[in-house]
């Protein structure tokens, strides 16, 4: 129990579906963090944000959208998607956003793309 | 270019010690991580180094050499949970993480 809440933990959604994946930290951290973990790929970082503000968006394409309503919650809305998204999404947390800290992971959603 | 490199898959015997190595090349250099990923769960923190030297917490140590970009990851007295992947990464200069893609070990009988 890392203090970061994934949920659903597994979704398969063809690509003209429309969900949602949610992440929700207990930590009381002001940063939070979209990560997609493909199979022997480095992490790639999506969105990051620091006291609810979006701080980055690395390239992301647009049938990606986060949302951040609060400090302890973060969505991750998912539209349109292709089979190369298939992979774990991560969520994490830390207690600020310069990387020199300590991330916070929940277990990941893992999604399927037919 | 930004680049992490650390072997792909090791495989160790239970009971016995292992070394994972990291080497970077980033532009600046604000301290390294290594994570903890057992299969169908969460990362998990192991150890941060931002100084060079060796840090010891128990059965791993890590150690850092940033004149040489270097890092590795010491497991001693190796036991069957430890087989894992090991993730490596690098805060540069602007505060960027910068990850590589893992090491998965193996420990055998």
């Amino acid at each position: 129990e890392t203090g970061v809440t994934q949920t659903p933990r597994h979704l398969v959604m063809g690509m003209t579906n429309k969900k949602s994946l949610k992440c929700e930290q207990h930590l009381g951290h002001n940063a939070m963090y979209w990560y997609k973990q493909s199979a022997k790929k480095p992490l790639e970082l999506m969105f990051v944000y620091n006291f609810k503000e979006q701080t980055e968006n690395n390239s992301v394409p647009s049938r990606f959208s986060p949302e951040c309503p609060n400090s302890s919650h973060l969505f991750l809305h998912l539209h349109t998607l292709q089979p190369e998204d298939s992979a774990l999404y991560l969520c994490a947390s830390s207690l600020a956003g310069e990387n020199t800290g300590e991330l916070f992971f929940g277990e990941g959603s893992r999604l399927t793309v037919l | 270019g930004q680049n992490i490199d650390q072997p792909t898959e090791m495989t160790a015997t239970e009971g016995a010690i292992v070394q994972i190595n990291c080497t970077y090349q980033t532009s600046g250099f604000n301290g390294l991580f290594w994570y903890q990923q057992h299969a169908g769960e969460a990362p998990t923190f192991l150890s941060y180094n931002v100084l060079d030297g060796l840090e010891e917490k128990g059965r791993f140590s890590s150690f850092l050499s940033r004149s040489k970009g270097y890092s590795y990851l010491l497991l001693k007295e190796l036991q069957m949970k430890d087989s894992a992947s090991y993730l490596c990464a690098v805060t540069d200069s602007n505060y960027q993480l910068i990850w590589g893609a893992g090491t998965k070990l193996i420990i055998k009988p």
